[in-house]
């Protein structure tokens, strides 16, 4: 069973400070992605790596950067949190190439900026 | 620009009803579409997906979703809701560059 684990469920931070949110996953996937999830607008897509040191632009970069130095793990940072950062985030992975290549979800980290 | 636009926002229905969810997309390629939910407090999780054939595609929980490509629709039905499909929907593209496009999203709420 495909596992997408994300390292806190809830956080809250004051505006300034430097947030990193961890994902993890156990399947071998070569592709990661993050997300931000608001009411009204769905998942947007911040930022996904398709290989250990590789990372893309999404649709909504501004405010955010990545790290993969290991395949399993993923992490997304705000270097410096504002309170329009306030959302949900999703980390999710899949296989790279073709066929069925759904994406697995990890539970969501609800941040909250202060 | 490859985008997906889902109609409804918020539905409200009893049980027993039949669940129309609509979904449009814009891509002019071959497309993966998926439907995708998450309940209350849980992962999102995959309902169902189609990627070519029978365009008819039947998912888990008793959920299918029709592809037509003249409309540009892939739209999510279920006969009979029940209490328990309560959650969020959002349909999703994934068009040439591998990406998921997600919709807006629907809030489905079932009374008992």
């Amino acid at each position: 069973d495909v596992k997408v684990t994300q390292s806190s469920r809830y956080l809250v931070k004051r505006t300034g400070e430097k947030v990193f949110l961890e994902c993890v996953q156990d399947m071998d996937h070569e592709n990661m992605f993050w997300y931000r999830q608001d009411p009204g607008l769905g998942l947007r897509l911040i930022y996904f790596s398709y290989d250990v040191k590789m990372k893309e632009k999404g649709d909504i970069p501004e405010g955010y950067s990545v790290s993969r130095e290991k395949k399993e793990r993923f992490s997304l940072i705000l270097e410096s949190a504002s309170t329009n950062q306030t959302s949900m985030y999703l980390c999710a992975s899949t296989f790279l190439g073709q066929g069925t290549t759904e994406q697995y979800f990890g539970p969501g980290t609800r941040l909250t900026v202060t | 620009a490859q985008s997906v636009s889902q109609h409804n926002h918020h539905v409200i229905l009893s049980e027993a009803a039949s669940l129309e969810l609509g979904c449009n997309y814009s891509y002019g390629g071959t497309v993966n579409l998926f439907w995708y939910v998450q309940y209350p407090g849980q992962h999102l999780q995959l309902l169902l997906k189609y990627f070519s054939g029978d365009p008819l595609v039947k998912g888990i929980k008793g959920f299918e979703a029709e592809f037509i490509k003249s409309k540009f629709s892939f739209n999510l039905r279920k006969p009979s809701v029940q209490w328990s499909d309560t959650a969020e929907y959002f349909c999703a593209l994934r068009g040439n560059t591998g990406k998921l496009i997600f919709g807006q999203g629907t809030t489905l709420q079932v009374k008992p």
